[in-house]
């Protein structure tokens, strides 16, 4: 079955610091890939996405991930995290049945010291 | 353009009364989806309509949550009766796309609505 893991809960960075968000995925194929993102009082943001082409993705607000096949992995990076970026960040792949069904890491919390 | 818009934000209720959830999704998305997360756990998929069809509802986790899309425009859960493990935020999301991971992939997602069963 499919899963994801976010092996951090809960991440502290300084302002201007840099930021990577981990995230495992099990699959048996090749993942579609997403980030979302959660600022309080919002909806869920998606961040970007990979479901193919070029390993390095890049997204909004400034973030990138990498889709790693060899280490099952997906992670998130910032180079210079801003106060605003204070937020839960989620990992999810998308089930192979390709009808928009989601499954969902635990989420990181991100918080950001001035 | 609206997006995916949830009612209420928030609702407290007692173990054993109904709640009745609200979603509107962006006009025009056929695919309207609901997902839910339990304190501290992930974000779980509960059910995904086309239109007013129930497309996939293996993450409903019993019966007394009742999903319903009539018209296929907005949709209604409902929990009854309630239990206090049905506690959590429950999010709607929509989507235009039908062959979903070879078109955009986006699902929009709502605010979510928190439920406190006590």
């Amino acid at each position: 079955a499919q899963s994801v893991t976010q092996p951090d809960i809960h991440i502290t960075v300084s302002e201007g610091a840099s930021l990577e968000l981990r995230c495992n995925y099990s699959y048996g194929a090749t993942p579609y890939l997403f980030w979302y993102v959660q600022s309080p009082g919002q909806g869920l943001q998606l961040l970007l996405k990979y479901f193919s082409g070029d390993t390095l993705v890049q997204g909004i607000k400034g973030f990138e991930a990498e889709f790693k096949r060899s280490q099952s992995s997906f992670n998130l990076r910032k180079p210079s995290v801003h106060w605003s970026d204070a937020a839960e960040y989620f990992c999810a792949v998308g089930s192979p049945a390709n009808t928009g069904k989601l499954i969902f890491g635990q989420g990181t919390t991100l918080q950001v010291k001035p | 353009e609206a997006g995916v818009t949830q009612f209420p934000s928030h609702s407290v209720i007692e173990k054993g009364q109904t709640v009745t959830l609200r979603c509107d999704p962006i006009s025009g998305h056929d695919n309207l989806y609901w997902y839910r997360r339990v304190m501290g756990k992930e974000i779980k998929f509960l059910l995904h309509f086309v239109k007013e069809s129930k497309q996939d509802e293996s993450g409903m986790p019993n019966n007394r949550f009742l999903a319903e899309r009539t018209g296929g425009t907005y949709s209604t859960l409902k929990v009854q009766p309630a239990e206090l493990e049905d506690s959590g935020v429950y999010f709607c999301a929509s989507s235009q796309d039908h062959t979903f991971w070879g078109n955009t992939g986006e699902l929009f997602f709502g605010e979510g609505s928190r439920l406190t069963v006590l």
